[in-house]
């Protein structure tokens, strides 16, 4: 079954508005939270990752909340902007030590200008 | 340019017909890992290899099969093809550290293989 749900499936932001995706899981030997970033012909890229001690890490326009407690993570994209439009995964990763990445399913944004 | 390379970018074939897909990893990483990206099931894990070794394996059918070379060049190789095995492959290669060098995780631009 899905270990990580993201929600919504598609989302559509004007530009310069607040693009919000989020994600739950069930796991809690989930040890590591990274986001994705895809565009049409790529493959994902990273954007920016957060461990369960830490509730909020920002790069530039990307935020990660973590909420330990309640099991769920959301990426807030400030100032939205038509190249941000691509597919945003979040993930996870079991344990200390970096192998396999349990995906969500993935949020289609497209910012209109 | 991610580092990782994946060779063909795109693959037509017949079902019942046998592809192998290729991916050379960045300099210096040792883990390849390979993914299956369809509409319905989403992005999904296949295999791990660490220098030679099979580490982890997940959703990958009895008709798929991966090695990792001695130069640590990886081959992902699908028999008997389906309709539903149309997908994007990806793989991805990483230094085998810790998860705070996810930042090294690295996925290459995939094949795009259609069965028809």
């Amino acid at each position: 079954q899905q270990q990580v749900k993201q929600s919504p499936q598609s989302l559509i932001v004007q530009k310069g508005g607040i693009s919000i995706i989020n994600c739950a899981y069930e796991n809690t030997a989930f040890d590591y939270f990274p986001w994705y970033q895809q565009f049409p012909g790529k493959g994902p890229a990273l954007l920016i990752a957060i461990r369960p001690d830490v509730s909020e890490k920002k790069e530039g326009r990307f935020t990660i909340s973590f909420n330990k407690s309640a099991k769920q993570f959301s990426l807030h994209i400030m100032d939205s902007q038509p190249g941000d439009s691509a597919t945003y995964f979040c993930a996870a990763i079991r344990g200390s030590t970096l192998g396999r990445l349990y995906f969500g399913r993935g949020t289609q944004l497209t910012v209109w200008p | 340019d991610s580092g990782v390379t994946q060779t063909p970018k795109h693959l037509i074939t017949a079902t019942g017909q046998r592809v192998t897909l290729r991916c050379s990893p960045r300099s210096g990483d040792l883990s390849v890992y390979w993914y299956q990206q369809s509409l319905d099931q989403g992005l999904q894990f296949l295999i791990q290899y660490y220098n030679g070794e099979e580490r982890a394996k997940g959703n990958i059918l009895e008709r798929f099969s991966a090695q990792q070379f001695p130069d640590l060049h990886s081959e992902l190789n699908l028999s008997s093809l389906e309709l539903g095995d149309s997908a994007l492959y990806f793989c991805a290669s990483s230094p085998q550290s810790t998860v705070y060098s996810i930042y090294g995780y690295t996925f290459g631009s995939g094949t795009r293989l259609t069965v028809v």
